[in-house]
């Protein structure tokens, strides 16, 4: 069965810190993974990563995917308060429309 | 910026009602999608629907489920008879292009939160 699973679930850090969130998977016809960060509602989309090793970055958010090891990083530098959320990971696999999520790492940045 | 609209916000029913959750896709979005959270847990795939029909949909959508887009701007989620276990956020989403296609994740509503009493 497909699977995602992400790591830490949660993590507690201080303004200013640098955190490394971890996505892997075991995807059979696996097509991409996608980053959403989760607020109070509605998932926004941050990162859709198809091919391994090429980084994709916004501002202070990067992320990479590494589709050897099967896994990917969301990397936040020089965290903020705003940066607080339950960041998802989701893949996607050949053909589909739909988004696999995984159970979320609940990030807290405190002052 | 464009915007998937969601209503209501909160909708609260008695088990064995019907309920329509209504959603407002991005004008010139052609997939159209519905999720569900139940409280901490996953979110969940149920539906998606391209093309004035359903592209693909879960094993949690289920005969008591049924979407439909009216009038070409609205898309909608029905739930025939409520259960308790049908309590949850429903989110819709929409996107221009397919997943295949796409280079950019689809975008969601704000979400609406279903309590079945």
């Amino acid at each position: 069965e497909d699977k995602v699973v992400q790591s830490p679930l949660s993590l507690v850090v201080h303004e200013g810190d640098t955190v490394t969130l971890n996505c892997s998977y075991e995807v059979t016809n696996f097509r991409s993974l996608l980053w959403y960060k989760q607020e109070k509602k509605a998932p926004t989309f941050l990162f859709m990563l198809t091919s391994s090793g090429i980084e994709k970055k916004s501002g202070r958010l990067s992320s990479i995917l590494d589709k050897k090891e099967l896994f990917s990083i969301l990397n936040i530098t020089a965290t903020q308060t705003g940066d607080s959320a339950v960041y998802l990971c989701a893949f996607v696999i050949q053909g589909a429309q739909k988004l696999v999520f995984g159970q979320g790492t609940r990030l807290t940045i405190n002052p | 910026e464009p915007e998937v609209t969601q209503t209501p916000s909160h909708q609260v029913t008695q088990m064995g009602q019907e309920v329509i959750l209504r959603c407002v896709p991005i004008s010139n979005h052609l997939y159209f999608y519905w999720y569900r959270q139940i409280l901490g847990q996953k979110v969940e795939f149920l539906v998606s629907f391209y093309n004035n029909e359903i592209s693909e949909k879960s094993e949690i959508f289920d005969d008591q489920f049924s979407v439909e887009r009216p009038d070409g701007s609205n898309f909608t989620l029905k739930i025939r008879s409520t259960k308790l276990e049908d309590s949850a956020m429903y989110f819709c989403a929409s996107s221009l292009l397919g997943l295949q296609r796409a280079n950019y994740g689809y975008t969601f509503g704000s979400g609406t939160r279903l309590t079945v009493v």
